[in-house]
């Protein structure tokens, strides 16, 4: 089973937006609602950001939504603040009770 | 609240084994998954397993298939994963996470697992 490709790194100023992909195959991302995505800060445990594509749970800041098109997932951060700076990866069941995670992506806030 | 509560560091020589525990507390231990995922030093998250909630029954990475063994004490709210044929590439935080189907809600702190003769 082979990582999910992201970008090692995106960035963007404060109250912009940053998108960040994630490419699988139709055999994850593509062939379930199944990807969640996590951030990471340095130093601690990842946090749920989104799950099941789209839904963020309760706490998340509203500012960060997720989407899918064929093999390749999405998530944006929308007015970006100074915190958002992190780690994030995205995970998808893959099959036969397997999952997998996507290589993470570095958001830096300039 | 969900707690996931991980052992201490570790460090170990090539070739032998460590086992890691992660207990937990503030919900129904049987209702939930328990997987488990590691990150070597400045690296990115890496699947490796996970025991199923229902009927127990537990699935490994192909990477770890055969060295790796996931287990749980229901008594003691208590998860384990236990990695043999330990080397070097093997050092790494490793955590654990409840998950709710493909979800993982809660993790636990994580637990560095050094390798090094």
């Amino acid at each position: 089973q082979s990582a999910l490709t992201q970008p090692p790194s995106a960035s963007g100023s404060p109250g912009q937006s940053v998108t960040i992909s994630c490419t699988g195959t139709s055999s994850d991302v593509g062939g379930y609602k199944y990807v969640s995505w996590y951030q990471q800060h340095p130093g601690k445990a990842p946090r749920l950001m989104i799950y099941e594509v789209s839904k963020r749970p309760s706490g998340v800041p509203e500012r960060f939504s997720g989407s899918k098109s064929g093999n390749t997932a999405s998530l944006t951060v929308s007015g970006l603040q100074a915190e958002d700076e992190a780690d994030y990866y995205c995970s998808s069941y893959a099959g036969n009770s397997n999952f997998v995670f996507g290589t993470g992506t570095k958001v830096t806030v300039l | 609240q969900v707690q996931l509560v991980q052992s201490g560091a570790e460090v170990k020589k090539p070739g032998a084994s460590v086992k890691v525990s992660c207990k937990a507390s503030g919900y129904t231990f049987t209702s939930y998954a328990i997987h488990w995922v590691r990150q070597a030093p400045g690296q990115g998250l890496e699947w490796m397993g996970w025991i199923n909630d229902g009927n127990r029954n537990t699935k490994y990475s192909q990477k770890f298939q055969g060295r790796v063994t996931i287990t749980w004490d229901t008594s003691a709210t208590t998860a384990y994963m236990e990695l043999s044929s330990l080397r070097s590439e093997d050092t790494a935080l490793y955590y654990c996470a409840r998950s709710t189907g493909s979800t993982y809600d809660y993790w636990g702190q994580g637990t560095l697992v050094t390798v090094s003769s």
